[in-house]
């Protein structure tokens, strides 16, 4: 199993209000959880990533925590400011074989209105 | 260090064709990544090499291909053209699939 979902779609906040983004997946034994933001016309960029041995990692506004037993993980940004505004990707790294790769969600649009 | 790069940025090709698209990982990067982002659909992964070798491969048709060079740069083909095969072409370079920085990717128009 491969497949992560990725939830809402669409999320539109208040500047300062938090947001948090969720995806689940199915291979159990991924070990590596990274998140990617968007902005329109770039490049993903890599904004944090945690790995099975730890629960949770912060940077700044930015966290990301990790439930392996009930295969999900969140993206959660505090104090969002307009310049958040991006689509926002999560994504696993599968266990071996076919699964070995990167598979992402389908995105967020987060919109951080001022 | 220089990051990922793609050539051409842009590509528009007619129908039956075939193209050929370019990525120069960051140097010393030995695995690259190849994904195909299109509106509502996300980052769909066509094939991954590393050191010369495919090591995985998405669900895509045959006239998807790619290879990789010692250098570790790494090309992608596309034979015989369909109109949903307009993308945007994406990139990757990693030491070994962790950690994946993207290139600015590849609009082909198919038309």
């Amino acid at each position: 199993g491969e497949n992560v979902e990725q939830h809402p779609s669409t999320l539109s906040v208040q500047e300062g209000d938090s947001a948090v983004i969720k995806c689940t997946y199915s291979d159990s034994a991924s070990n590596y959880f990274p998140w990617y933001k968007q902005e329109l016309g770039k490049r993903p960029q890599l904004i944090i990533d945690i790995r099975s041995n730890v629960g949770e990692k912060k940077d700044q506004r930015i966290a990301v925590t990790l439930n392996k037993t009930a295969k999900h993980f969140s993206l959660h940004i505090t104090e969002t400011q307009p310049e958040d505004s991006a689509v926002y990707f999560c994504a696993h790294l599968g266990s071996g074989g076919s699964n070995y790769k990167l598979t992402f969600g389908k995105g967020t649009l987060l919109t951080v209105n001022p | 260090k220089a990051g990922v790069t793609q050539t051409p940025r842009y590509l528009i090709k007619t129908r039956g064709q075939q193209v050929t698209l370019s990525c120069s990982p960051i140097s010393g990067h030995r695995s690259v990544s190849w994904y195909q982002q299109t509106p509502g659909q996300g980052l769909q992964f066509l094939f991954e090499y590393f050191s010369e070798t495919q090591r995985n491969k998405g669900n895509f048709p045959g006239r998807f291909s790619g290879r990789q060079f010692s250098n570790s740069r790494s090309e992608m083909n596309v034979s015989t053209l369909e109109l949903g095969d307009s993308a945007l072409y994406l990139c990757a370079s990693s030491l070994d699939l962790d950690e994946q920085f993207f290139g600015p990717g590849t609009r082909l128009t198919v038309l």
